[in-house]
């Protein structure tokens, strides 16, 4: 059975501080893979998207940046927070290829910037 | 990219009541259109989808409707639970997924 860890479960980092989320998928080999941020109560806003090791796309620019260094690894990283980071991180997966599967999403990290 | 709209934002029903939430979108091209739950504290997860090759599809309580030409779709829940209230969020696909902005559904006893 495919599994989807993230961590950490949660961070409280400071204004200007660096930050590294991670996330990884256990039991399926090549697997899109993606990263949604959530403001409280908010909308799933994707910000990257990946179909293959080392090829990530950025969505939405945030002054975040993602890799996929491995095949079963994403991560989602900034050198210096904003305060508008803050809100609920998800990663999520789904099938390769170009038919549209389910997203199996991980339970995510709650950021909170000060 | 695609835009989908999801509306009501908040929609509070009586139990055993009938809810519905509609969206729309603008990619024709868009073939792959699934719902999600999240309860609060929680990550999204899908409890029903629906092809472009289906009008219409039912799990239980929930069913959902595609009209293709309107590029509208919807899902209704009927016989409304307390255990239903959540946010919910619509999306459509094509090779990429968008979401609408979630409709939070309050089911009062």
């Amino acid at each position: 059975a495919q599994t989807i860890h993230q961590w950490p479960v949660a961070e409280i980092k400071a204004v200007g501080s660096p930050l590294s989320l991670g996330c990884t998928i256990k039991g399926k080999s090549s697997p899109n893979l993606y990263w949604y941020w959530q403001a409280t109560g908010g909308t799933l806003q994707q910000l990257f998207y990946s179909i293959t090791v080392g090829q990530v796309e950025s969505v939405v620019q945030l002054n975040l940046s993602a890799s996929r260094p491995k095949d079963d690894q994403f991560i989602l990283s900034t050198e210096k927070l904003l305060l508008s980071h803050s809100g609920f991180y998800l990663c999520a997966w789904s099938l390769g290829g170009n038919s549209n599967e389910r997203l199996f999403f991980g339970h995510g990290t709650k950021l909170s910037v000060l | 990219g695609e835009q989908v709209e999801q509306l009501p934002s908040i929609l509070r029903v009586q139990e055993g009541s009938s809810a519905s939430i509609n969206c729309s979108y603008e990619d024709s091209a868009s073939n792959y259109f699934p719902w999600y739950k999240q309860e609060p504290g929680e990550n999204p997860k899908l409890i029903i989808d629906i092809r472009s090759n289906m009008e219409r599809k039912q799990i239980q309580e929930l069913i959902v409707l595609l009209d293709k030409k309107a590029k509208r779709f919807s899902l209704h829940i009927t016989d409304t639970q307390p255990g239903d209230s959540a946010m919910y969020f619509c999306a459509a696909s094509d090779n990429r997924i968008f979401f609408g902005d979630g409709t939070q559904l309050v089911v009062k006893p």
